[in-house]
């Protein structure tokens, strides 16, 4: 039942790109994307939602495959704040929501 | 500013003690949850309530009890029955329940028992 979220973890150099999936194998309603930096909560970054439309923040883009129950989160031009993990949670319908396990991201410089 | 806290940020307990997080919210959000997460791994939901006085289980409520009497306030009990409790707890909350809204967190409660 729990998304799962590739790669585990990717180390980038400051100005790199990277693509980070999650994939479920139930149908899902909606996903929503969260940062979380060592020993602190999970911040917000997107939502895509069945039908096409996403709520979130300006710089951070993301696709949502209904057919293939998949999303991917792009980020691009690294910078160092990029550094954490990043979680993917998928709403079902009947509104069951589960986190992935996570993708830790380093950026270097 | 609105926002969620928990209280306290760090806990420890003796071994077959129940011990009460708190979870405050004033947000007016309708849905709260609880989280817990272990070292590397991702969040677990524990229980989540979609409106005062209705909550429902979540992966692992086994071990642990909620109420939700009012809606700012949806504390976690960890009872003695929950065989290995330690871990970072999470309290999130969002307007209405999951699907298209997004999930506020609050700074978590990571409880030791010792």
């Amino acid at each position: 039942q729990q998304p799962v979220q590739s790669p585990q973890a990717v180390i980038l150099r400051e100005g790199e790109d990277a693509v980070i999936n999650c994939s479920s194998s139930k149908a899902l309603y909606s996903v929503h994307w969260y940062r979380q930096k060592h020993g602190e909560a999970p911040v917000f970054l997107m939502i895509l939602l069945k039908g096409g439309e996403q709520k979130g923040h300006e710089k951070i883009s993301a696709s949502f495959n209904e057919k293939k129950q998949q999303s991917s989160l792009y980020l691009t031009a690294s910078q160092l704040s990029y550094s954490g993990t990043y979680f993917c949670g998928t709403v079902r319908p009947g509104n069951q929501f589960y986190f992935g396990t996570g993708t830790s991201l380093t950026v270097i410089p | 500013d609105g926002g969620i806290t928990q209280s306290p940020k760090y806990l420890f307990r003796k071994e077959g003690q129940n011990v009460t997080l708190s979870c405050e919210q004033n947000l007016n959000h309708d849905a709260m949850y609880w989280y817990r997460q272990d070292p590397g791994q991702g969040l677990r939901l524990i229980y989540y309530s979609q409106i005062v006085n209705d909550f429902q289980k979540g992966d692992i409520a086994e071990g642990y009890s909620v109420s939700r009497e009012k809606k700012e306030s949806f504390p976690l009990t960890v009872t003695s029955a929950q065989k290995n409790p330690t871990a970072f707890y999470l309290c999130a909350s969002s307007m209405k329940i999951a699907g298209g809204n997004e999930q506020f967190f609050g700074p978590g409660t990571r409880l030791t028992v010792l």
